[in-house]
């Protein structure tokens, strides 16, 4: 199975800073005969479901406001939130559909400082 | 615009059985398969397994492998997610989540999670 690692397990950022979460992946999960990477960021409030935010490590979902960013490739990925808002303040996942079983990563929390 | 919504919370007895629901509305039913994710308190999403709709064909985690049992229903646009010989370890909000897409007799899996169900509380105690 492929192994999902989020750094760093929690951080505050102050409204409108920028916070940056890291995604690894224990093997590349870049599709070379599409040149995709099957990785995608999810955000996750208290007694909700996941929410889609990125995928394709890069596309923002329909809807979803452009101060969230993907980058990377391969095995290492970033989400980041340009300009951190109140409502940002949640869970956040990152998933890969490379190959099955797709595995998420163990979250990382984001409060406001 | 797809809306899952699933069966609502359950208690069950170590060594018991449950069977969460999720009913799918507001899109074709066999046009996409359904994934099965749980998620313990405190601990980020496990993917449990998914059914493509369309065919009826059911793929497990291994570590599910013998006691989960995913099946779907055409006429009530309901897919179904059995899991046995439960445990306190099974403790958990099981989601449903639509992923990938049908064309013709060609299904694609490999997609992000896109619509989810609104979890369903399962709790195994004594």
């Amino acid at each position: 199975d492929i192994v999902m690692t989020q750094s760093p397990d929690s951080l505050a950022v102050s409204l409108g800073e920028r916070a940056t979460i890291n995604c690894k992946s224990s093997q590349s999960i870049l599709y070379r005969f599409d040149n995709k990477n099957y990785l995608a960021w999810y955000q996750q409030r208290p007694g909700q479901p996941p929410k889609l935010l990125i995928y394709w490590a890069s596309v923002r979902e329909s809807g979803v406001p452009d101060r969230f960013s993907g980058s990377g490739s391969g095995t290492d990925f970033t989400l980041t939130i340009s300009s951190l808002q109140a409502e940002d303040a949640a869970l956040y996942y990152c998933q890969q559909y490379h190959s099955g079983p797709f595995t998420f990563g163990p979250g990382t929390k984001v409060d406001i400082k | 615009q797809v809306q899952l919504v699933q069966s609502g919370a359950e208690v069950k007895k170590p060594g018991s059985s449950v069977r969460v629901s999720c009913k799918a509305s507001g899109g074709i039913f066999n046009n996409y398969t359904i994934n099965w994710v749980r998620q313990a308190p405190g601990q980020g999403p496990e993917w449990m397994g998914r059914i493509i709709p369309a065919y009826k064909t059911p793929n497990s985690a291994e570590k599910f492998q013998g006691r989960l049992t995913i099946s779907a229903d055409e006429v009530s646009s309901t897919t179904y997610m059995e899991l046995s010989s439960l445990t306190s370890d099974d403790t958990a909000t099981y989601y449903c989540a639509r992923a990938g897409y049908c064309v013709d007799t060609r299904c694609f899996v490999r997609f992000p999670f896109d619509v989810w169900g609104q979890g369903t509380i399962v709790t195994v105690s004594a």
